[in-house]
């Protein structure tokens, strides 16, 4: 039952540095998400895939790109990091992007950036 | 414009006593809301959910009630257990473009049962 898997947990990267933080889930499901979390605020959407081969832009997407690589797995880049990305990123997944379920998350991977 | 707002950050409980989490929100094209709960160094964990179309859903010790004139919901946890402390993260979705559906998040309340 590993639902939701995100590699690394833990990443310290030097400013301007690219990395790729890897998401993966087991139960094709269609929807996947990509957001962070900062101290004091609720989780804000960077991008999202709505199905394989669809990817959006989500609240805060400047600095990222991502990548919809099959149906369980969905990618996403820091081309040139910045301290400001240091945060804690969480990957979730849904059945559909349309309907009304919930979506399920993964532990997140926490990122500093010096 | 934070769309989704936990007034409350903290909020402290004896065990056995019902805890009552707010949420407040501006959009009235949400229809669809949601409570999460977070452990450290863990992701949230879905905890119940609620349609514009009903005013109170329950599941065991949980439930959440929904007034749309005050836009307005809140989570009660009834009793209270020192395993239910967490930060309880409230969420709002509508349909957009594309009919896809996104969340928005509140900021979190941080709740802690005292045994």
């Amino acid at each position: 039952n590993a639902g939701v898997t995100q590699t690394p947990k833990f990443q310290v990267l030097k400013t301007g540095q690219s990395m790729t933080l890897q998401c993966a889930q087991d139960m094709n499901h269609n929807s996947m998400y990509w957001y962070r979390q900062d101290p004091g605020m609720g989780l804000r959407l960077i991008y999202y895939s709505a199905s394989e081969g669809t990817t959006d832009k989500g609240e805060v997407p400047n600095g990222y790109n991502v990548s919809r690589l099959n149906k369980r797995e969905f990618s996403l880049r820091l081309e040139s990091a910045a301290p400001s990305q240091t945060s804690v990123y969480f990957c979730a997944s849904k059945v559909q992007s349309g309907n009304n379920q919930p979506q399920h998350f993964g532990d997140g991977t926490r990122l500093s950036i010096l | 414009d934070q769309q989704v707002k936990q007034n409350s950050p903290s909020l402290s409980v004896q065990e056995g006593r019902i805890s009552i989490l707010n949420c407040d929100y501006t959009n009235s094209m949400f229809d669809y809301f949601l409570w999460y709960k977070k452990y450290p160094a863990e992701g949230p964990t879905f905890l119940i959910s609620i349609s514009s179309i009903k005013d109170k859903n329950e599941d065991g010790r949980f439930t959440v009630f929904l007034n749309k004139s005050a836009k307005h919901l809140s989570l009660h946890i009834v009793p209270s257990q020192p395993g239910d402390s967490a930060v309880y993260f409230c969420a709002a979705s509508a349909q957009s473009s594309g009919s896809a559906r996104q969340l928005t998040f509140g900021s979190g309340t941080q709740l802690t049962v005292l045994p």
